[in-house]
């Protein structure tokens, strides 16, 4: 089975400046895909950011990057120019790739911002 | 609008009960999701639906029961539940086979008393 662990469960982050959010994962897979998802007070999980295993670029979106190091099974989320709004959890997870379905998450890390 | 949406947002019922979670989603999806998320522990998936079929369940206990009519439709019933089941529920959707991930509604909160 294929664990996922974020060894952080709080992180504080001052605003405007930069974050980083650990995650490890365990895999005998070599296809596979990792996310990150925040998860506001309203509950609802939003998509970050995602990984294809087999590109070896990390993935970006707008203030989100990734440092995807395949070989280290590591996959840490950073966050530039931290918002009042990035205030969340954050879930890092797994999906196999081919015929899997599930995605199996972490246990989470609450970002905290401050002013 | 989510695209996913759950109702109730929040439900109290007794053990002796019998409730449903509902699960709705627009996105012409074709595959629907039930996960349980605990405090302090990783999101469990409990059912997984693809095309109205089940392809996954996760070993969940018989007092959930999982009801896909149509690709749209999810729902969730509940009968003498534990105190310990008491969770947010969220429901998710996607592609089948799809490397998008899923989109999440904002769950339904429940307690047992």
């Amino acid at each position: 089975a294929q664990t996922v662990t974020q060894s952080q469960p709080e992180m504080s982050v001052q605003e405007a400046e930069t974050v980083t959010l650990s995650c490890t994962y365990d895999t005998s897979e070599s296809d596979y895909y990792l996310f990150w998802y925040k998860q506001p007070p309203s509950r609802q999980m939003i998509l970050v950011i995602r990984q294809e295993a087999y590109k070896q670029q990390n993935a970006t979106e707008n203030r989100f990057s990734v440092n995807f190091q395949k070989a280290a099974k590591s996959f840490s989320l950073k966050i530039s120019d931290s918002q009042l709004g990035d205030a969340a959890m954050y879930f890092c997870a797994y999906r196999r790739g081919n015929s899997g379905y599930a995605l199996n998450f972490g246990k989470g890390t609450s970002l905290l911002v401050t002013p | 609008e989510t695209g996913v949406t759950q109702t109730p947002r929040h439900l109290v019922m007794g053990m002796t009960n019998k409730k449903s979670l509902k699960c709705e989603q627009h996105l012409g999806h074709n595959a629907m999701y039930w996960y349980k998320q605990s405090a302090k522990k990783p999101l469990e998936l409990m059912f997984v639906y693809s095309l109205e079929e089940r392809v996954e369940n996760n070993s969940v206990p018989s007092r959930f029961s999982p009801e896909c009519p149509n690709s749209s439709h999810l729902f969730l019933h509940l009968h003498t539940l534990q105190p310990e089941d008491s969770a947010l529920y969220l429901c998710a959707s996607s592609q089948a086979r799809d490397s998008y991930g899923y989109t999440f509604g904002s769950g339904t909160r429940l307690t047992v008393v």
